[in-house]
């Protein structure tokens, strides 16, 4: 397995603000996701995480809303900007690790938008 | 039609017993199944990953699959308090990594 980790935690946001989810991998990736579960609901894909280039996004989701970098093989991050109350929900990146086909999930980010 | 439905419960099993929580799909393009546990607050929690029909044991676990029913099966053994939880089915097709989810099935196993 890997230790997957996410900052913050938590947040409390205001609507209309932008907040900037990181994601820290301590083994060898291949690739980074990151999925939306709201509230008392199961987990959606938002986009993959494309070292160096580009994210590829699934249908509903669009880069101007949760642009997303990855910089190197094992962190990235997710913003979700201009929020509104509906954005609530928590935020989880997962890894598939080099050689697995498994994926593996960070702890998440539980955020409130006010 | 969802491509992946799994009843979401709640499911209450008294200490001990055995629990079966299911997943259908409908996309014969998946190769690759898993099933996590997600205690409330938690990030999802890889229990079973398997890739062919049949069945995969581990302690208590053991994961089933069946591709000609398009059917996954996930049995607790002995379960326990600590058992409880939300399970997810995830799988995928395999060269893209995309998980596609279930809608979890919450579980409480009462002393």
């Amino acid at each position: 397995s890997a230790v997957i980790s996410q900052k913050p935690s938590r947040d409390i946001c205001q609507r209309g603000t932008s907040l900037t989810i990181q994601c820290q991998v301590d083994s060898q990736v291949t690739m980074m996701f990151w999925y939306r579960q709201q509230p008392g609901q199961s987990l959606t894909l938002i986009a993959t995480a494309n070292q160096g280039s580009e994210a590829t996004y699934e249908s509903g989701f669009v880069i101007d809303k949760f642009p997303i970098s990855r910089p190197n093989l094992t962190f990235s991050t997710l913003t979700v900007s201009n929020m509104s109350p509906e954005d609530s929900s928590i935020y989880l990146c997962s890894a598939r690790l080099a050689g697995y086909n498994e994926q593996f999930f960070g702890p998440g980010t539980r955020l409130t938008v006010l | 039609q969802k491509e992946v439905e799994q009843d979401p419960g709640p499911l209450s099993v008294p200490e001990g017993a055995i629990v079966s929580l299911n997943c259908t799909y409908s996309n014969s393009a998946f190769q690759y199944f898993m099933w996590y546990r997600q205690y409330s607050r938690k990030g999802p929690e890889l229990l079973m990953y398997t890739y062919s029909s049949g069945n995969k044991e581990d302690g208590r676990f053991t994961a089933q699959v069946d591709k000609s029913s398009k059917y996954i099966s996930l049995f607790i053994r002995d379960s326990q308090p600590s058992d409880s939880a939300t399970y997810l089915c995830a799988m995928n097709p395999g060269n893209t990594g995309k998980l596609i989810f279930g809608q979890g099935t919450t579980l409480q196993v009462k002393p």
